[in-house]
């Protein structure tokens, strides 16, 4: 079936480190996004791509970065720079005249 | 001006009822207008969208309305199932692709 796999489900940092959050998607979109979710505080667009090899932040990039090498994958890092990384990550796709898929999202915690 | 303003914040509605949740938006060059399901745990999904170019849009027992001199649009649930009870996010941007702004979303809790 074809869709967003995000990877892992849970993940938990510890202080200093970064961890990178996985977006595969297999719809051949040519854009994907991620974004952060907290209660109350609807979907915030941290970057974005719509080509390969090209990016541009969104909202609230500081502390996060990515890489888009592959159409099919956009890694997302969070590094120690987020001081409060706690939250849930949405990663989408899609194109022109496609409505935007979301993945079902790993919820990032600090231990 | 990029926001999308939505409310109410929560809504509790009685099985069978008629649910409804507006939204607003400030930037005349959107012309797309999705709404998207979430349920605990899980991505948002697409529910219904709508083009500024039809006043309604209905699939089923969803419904949007679209006034863009007022520059709102809203969703109305019809006849209201507890299945239904989910948070529900409005979103605008262009038809072509690209960044969408989202609303800040709707839980709505139906109630048996």
């Amino acid at each position: 079936d074809g869709g967003i796999t995000q990877s892992p489900k849970y993940l938990f940092r510890k202080e200093g480190q970064n961890v990178t959050l996985s977006c595969e998607q297999n719809l051949n979109h040519d854009a994907m996004y991620w974004y952060r979710q907290d209660p109350g505080q609807g979907l915030r667009l941290i970057y974005y791509s719509q080509i390969v090899n090209d990016f541009q932040k969104g909202d609230i990039a500081e502390g996060y970065s990515v890489s888009r090498e592959k159409k099919e994958s956009f890694p997302l890092t969070v590094t120690s720079a987020q001081k409060n990384p706690t939250a849930f990550y949405l990663c989408a796709s899609g194109s022109q005249n496609q409505p935007q898929h979301f993945g079902d999202g790993t919820r990032l915690s600090i231990l | 001006q990029q926001q999308v303003k939505q409310s109410p914040q929560s809504l509790i509605v009685q099985k069978g009822g008629i649910s409804i949740i507006n939204c607003a938006y400030e930037n005349t060059a959107f012309d797309y207008f999705p709404w998207y399901q979430q349920f605990p745990g899980k991505g948002p999904a697409l529910l219904i969208a709508i083009r500024p170019d039809v006043s309604e849009k209905k699939e089923g027992r969803f419904t949007i309305s679209f006034n863009k001199s007022a520059k709102q649009f809203s969703l109305h649930i019809m006849d209201s199932q507890p299945g239904d009870s989910a948070t529900y996010f409005c979103a605008a941007g262009g038809y072509q692709g690209g960044k969408l702004i989202f609303g800040q979303g709707t839980e709505l809790s139906v109630k048996p």
